[in-house]
């Protein structure tokens, strides 16, 4: 059984840019979160995927935007970056919608200059 | 609103004893669930144990056990036998009606020490 992956590990951007992180969630998982997770805080629920369309939305600007493909692979997109999105961004896979253990990736690490 | 509140910033204990986390909770949702996550410094959140608000039992995981205390809204978290290997961040979350988000704490160093 494979696990939660994301790529890439670790980022650096300028102020401005867009990025796109990516995520491949646990076999037989239909479900993928992200979240993001600054210094020194818990993790910051951000959208969620199921079946391909977004399931719900915390509190984060339009500009965070994501996909999820057909085999369940997810990406996050952030256009006009801010130094404040510097933060290790989480993705977790689960089995279903809801509120089921939610398996995490190790993370991509972004830093804004 | 739902709500996680871990007090303790850090936490240390001498390796073989045990340790207890503290969390507290608010939601207002009849049918919830408690989590604790394990995230040691390379970042990877770590599944530990998983209680349901209508689980009469707490639950147990090996070492880990969560003290549910429904009434006072408090679900804490039990490492027995610390190791070493146990000094991470601890996170307590809560997930509820809101599809798939999962609310998180703070989080709780714990220092194990030999």
């Amino acid at each position: 059984e494979t696990g939660v992956t994301q790529s890439p590990t670790h980022l650096i951007k300028t102020r401005g840019q867009q990025v796109t992180l990516r995520c491949s969630s646990q076999s037989g998982h239909n479900t993928v979160s992200w979240y993001q997770q600054a210094l020194g805080q818990g993790p910051q629920f951000i959208f969620q995927y199921y079946r391909e369309e977004e399931n719900g939305r915390g509190n984060f600007p339009p500009r965070f935007s994501g996909l999820q493909f057909p085999n369940y692979s997810s990406e996050l997109n952030v256009n006009a970056l801010e130094l404040d999105d510097s933060a290790l961004y989480l993705c977790a896979s689960s089995p279903g919608e809801f509120y089921n253990e939610q398996f995490f990736g190790p993370g991509t690490r972004l830093t804004v200059l | 609103a739902q709500k996680i509140t871990q007090t303790q910033p850090g936490m240390f204990v001498q390796e073989k004893e045990a340790v207890t986390l503290d969390c507290t909770y608010d939601t207002s949702d009849q049918s919830y669930g408690l989590f604790w996550y394990k995230q040691p410094s390379s970042g990877e959140m770590i599944f530990l144990i998983y209680q349901g608000s209508y689980d009469e039992q707490n639950a147990t995981e090996g070492r880990y056990s969560l003290n549910f205390q429904k009434a006072r809204k408090s679900a804490n978290l039990v490492i027995s036998a610390s190791q070493l290997g146990d000094s991470a961040m601890y996170f307590c979350a809560l997930g509820g009606s809101t599809l798939g988000r999962l609310y998180f704490g703070r989080g709780t160093q714990l220092t194990v020490w030999p």
